[in-house]
């Protein structure tokens, strides 16, 4: 089993709907959980950070932690063609280094 | 706005030479991570400093990769000799700390290496 799992996608949603992403880690002792936002040729961009179970909202977006199920997802309301992109969830253990997932691709469609 | 910095952008080189990459992390970071990053992938992990000391180098090709940061400040990752699957996109991160929960690391933009 892999320490970060993404759905492979690529994920294609319209404009204006919500895009949810998901991500599932193996090691339960994981403590820090990110998302980054990477465009094409770019480096990654830190958008998300969550620690505790439950929800976490930043204008459009809303990370989701479960710690009890080893996942945590990333929502994005009103979908915008600015945020076609692929998205790479971290996990990390105290003291210990981030372990990225592959990245799923989303596409919202004009 | 504090931000990582990396040379050069971009690079092409010939398999056997050498190259070099440097890094100058934001200011006040103690931490500096270089990361590789195959297309499709995410990023993995070659070295991480703490000020000028190397805190986990356990996936760095040692026989041909070597990273410094002499005075805890920039660093500068080198390639001898570079090798065709060396091409990737190498990445700088900086965080505040190496330690604790809330260790936020940043990129720099990266340098594209294309070993011919």
């Amino acid at each position: 089993q892999k320490e970060v799992e993404q759905n492979s996608g690529p994920l294609s949603v319209p404009e204006g709907a919500i895009a949810s992403l998901n991500c599932t880690y193996s090691d339960r002792v994981s403590q820090s959980f990110f998302w980054y936002r990477q465009y094409s040729g770019k480096s990654p961009e830190l958008i998300m950070s969550i620690y505790s179970n439950g929800d976490k909202e930043d204008g459009r977006f809303t990370a989701q932690l479960n710690k009890a199920s080893q996942y945590v997802s990333l929502l994005i309301r009103d979908s915008q063609p600015s945020d076609s992109a692929t998205y790479l969830c971290a996990v990390r253990r105290l003291n210990s280094k981030l372990t990225f997932g592959k990245g799923i691709t989303l596409s919202v469609r004009p | 706005e504090a931000e990582v910095a990396q040379s050069p952008r971009y690079k092409i080189t010939e398999k056997s030479q050498a190259v070099a990459f440097w890094c100058d992390p934001i200011s006040g970071h103690a931490t500096l991570y270089w990361y590789r990053q195959i297309l499709g992938q995410g990023p993995e992990l070659l070295v991480q400093f703490q000020d000028e000391s190397v805190v986990d180098d356990s996936q760095l090709p040692k026989d041909r990769f070597s990273a410094e940061r002499l005075k805890g400040v920039d660093s500068t990752l080198k390639i001898q000799p570079a090798e065709l699957g060396d091409s990737a996109m190498y990445l700088c991160a900086s965080s505040p700390r190496t330690s604790g929960t809330y260790n936020e690391q940043f990129f720099g933009p990266g340098t594209r290496l294309t070993v011919l």
